[in-house]
């Protein structure tokens, strides 16, 4: 079975804090993603990373930076937490090349920034 | 870009069908997924289908995919209180680079017993 862990399961930081996501994954996937789920605007995607040291903008990357040192793990930094980053972000991998994309989720991190 | 859209909300009674209903834009959509999210959690694949298929069949569920029109559905037989949760579906193709889905807003299913 692919795992796919977060650091936290709720985490409650103040406005200007830099915060760490961290999302590990075992099952050897060279992709991985973050995305942020808000109530009606469904998943959007943060960044991506194709392989270690890799990393590309998802749609809403603005006030997020990725670190990805090692395959198995994928890191989502806020350099300073503002009110409206405060969302559930869910952490995905999955494994290349032409075929289905089905993606693997972890259970979320609730971020509250107060 | 690529969009998926689906309504938000859907209530049925404890053994009645659920229909979930979802739109696409992408015309190269290879691959189309339903997801489900329990309370709490990640989100969970529950099927997909290859842009060549119609329908398919896997036990309580049966997706449809219209091509033409680019909608896609989800119907859950006999639908269970443990069937509550958040559906989306999502779409993956050469536009978007295959390793990159791109998901609906979710559709909130309820079930009254």
């Amino acid at each position: 079975d692919v795992k796919v862990t977060q650091s936290s399961r709720y985490l409650v930081k103040r406005t200007g804090e830099k915060v760490f996501l961290e999302c590990v994954q075992d099952m050897d996937h060279e992709n991985m993603f973050w995305y942020r789920q808000d109530p009606g605007l469904g998943l959007r995607l943060i960044y991506f990373s194709y392989d270690v040291k890799m990393k590309e903008k998802g749609d809403i990357p603005e006030g997020y930076s990725v670190s990805r040192e090692k395959k198995e793990r994928f890191s989502l930094i806020l350099e300073s937490a503002s009110t409206n980053q405060t969302s559930m972000y869910l952490c995905a991998s999955t494994t290349s090349g032409e075929g289905t994309d089905t993606q693997y989720f972890g259970p979320g991190t609730r971020l509250t920034v107060l | 870009g690529e969009d998926v859209e689906q309504s938000l909300f859907l209530s049925v009674r404890e053994g009645d069908s659920s229909v979930i209903n979802c739109t696409y834009t992408d015309s190269s959509s290879t691959y189309l997924y339903w997801y489900k999210q329990e309370p709490g959690a990640g989100l969970q694949l529950l099927t997909y289908i290859f842009s060549n298929m119609d329908m398919k069949q896997d036990q309580r569920l049966t997706v449809l995919l219209n091509k033409k029109d680019k909608h896609l559905s989800l119907r859950i037989a006999d639908t269970q209180t443990g069937d509550s949760a958040i559906y989306f579906c999502a779409e993956s193709g050469p536009s978007g680079g295959y390793q990159k889905v791109t998901f609906g807003t979710g559709t909130k299913l309820q079930v009254i017993p």
